[in-house]
């Protein structure tokens, strides 16, 4: 079935560092990857996306990669601040052309000062 | 217009009364999809228009809950009989497709429904 698996749950840094968060997808079909960021009592908002036709894919302090084969992709923060503070979602396309997107269960990012 | 709007922005219902969600998208984006959220936990798939396809309701979790959207943009989301675990951050967004690409959601600020 449809399955977006998100890892970790929480994640912890000291300002400064690097963040990555991971996902695995469960449909070879899937064509469209974003990631939202959601700060507490806000909607999601999308921060960076990824097609399936690059294999990486950067936008100031993150990055996502991608690997179609083994159908996992990644988000990477560097040099974290703490405004980066907030609830990190992936997702992945289902229904091949369509837009429906699964959505992982979130990654709960603090950055610490 | 300018964003996705959502009304109400909370509603608190009795326990077996009926609901109705609001949901008017971006102008011109041709998707619209309704999600779930409970307290500290990720966005649950409710519902999918698009365009003037028959809606994916796959992810609607019982016959009480229905949607409707009428002449391409305005939604409605409307939950019968609710009940406690109903409880929930309900999400609007709606999206576009261009030179048949998908972009990116835009969400709406959401309804927070409580089920007293």
């Amino acid at each position: 079935g449809e399955n977006v698996e998100q890892h970790p749950s929480t994640l912890s840094v000291q300002e400064g560092d690097s963040a990555v968060i991971k996902c695995t997808y469960s449909d070879s079909a899937s064509n469209y990857f974003p990631w939202y960021k959601q700060e507490l009592g806000k909607r999601p908002q999308l921060i960076i996306d990824i097609r399936s036709n690059v294999g990486e894919k950067k936008d100031q302090r993150i990055a996502v990669t991608l690997n179609k084969t083994a159908k996992h992709f990644s988000l990477h923060i560097t040099e974290t601040q703490p405004e980066d503070s907030a609830v990190y979602f992936c997702a992945a396309s289902f229904s091949g052309g369509y837009n429906k997107l699964i959505f992982g269960a979130g990654t709960r990012l603090a950055v610490h000062p | 217009g300018a964003g996705v709007s959502q009304s109400p922005s909370n509603k608190v219902t009795e326990k077996g009364k009926d609901v109705e969600l609001r949901c008017d998208p971006i102008s011109g984006h041709t998707a619209l999809y309704w999600y779930r959220q409970s307290l500290g936990q990720g966005l649950e798939f409710l519902i999918y228009f698009q365009g003037n396809s028959a809606p994916d309701k796959s992810g609607l979790p019982s016959d009480r809950f229905s949607a409707e959207r009428t002449g391409g943009s305005v939604s409605t989301l409307t939950i019968q009989r609710t009940q406690q675990e109903d409880s929930a951050v309900y999400l609007c967004a709606s999206s576009g497709r261009d030179r048949g690409l998908n972009y990116g959601y835009t969400f709406g600020s959401g309804t927070r429904l409580t089920v007293v």
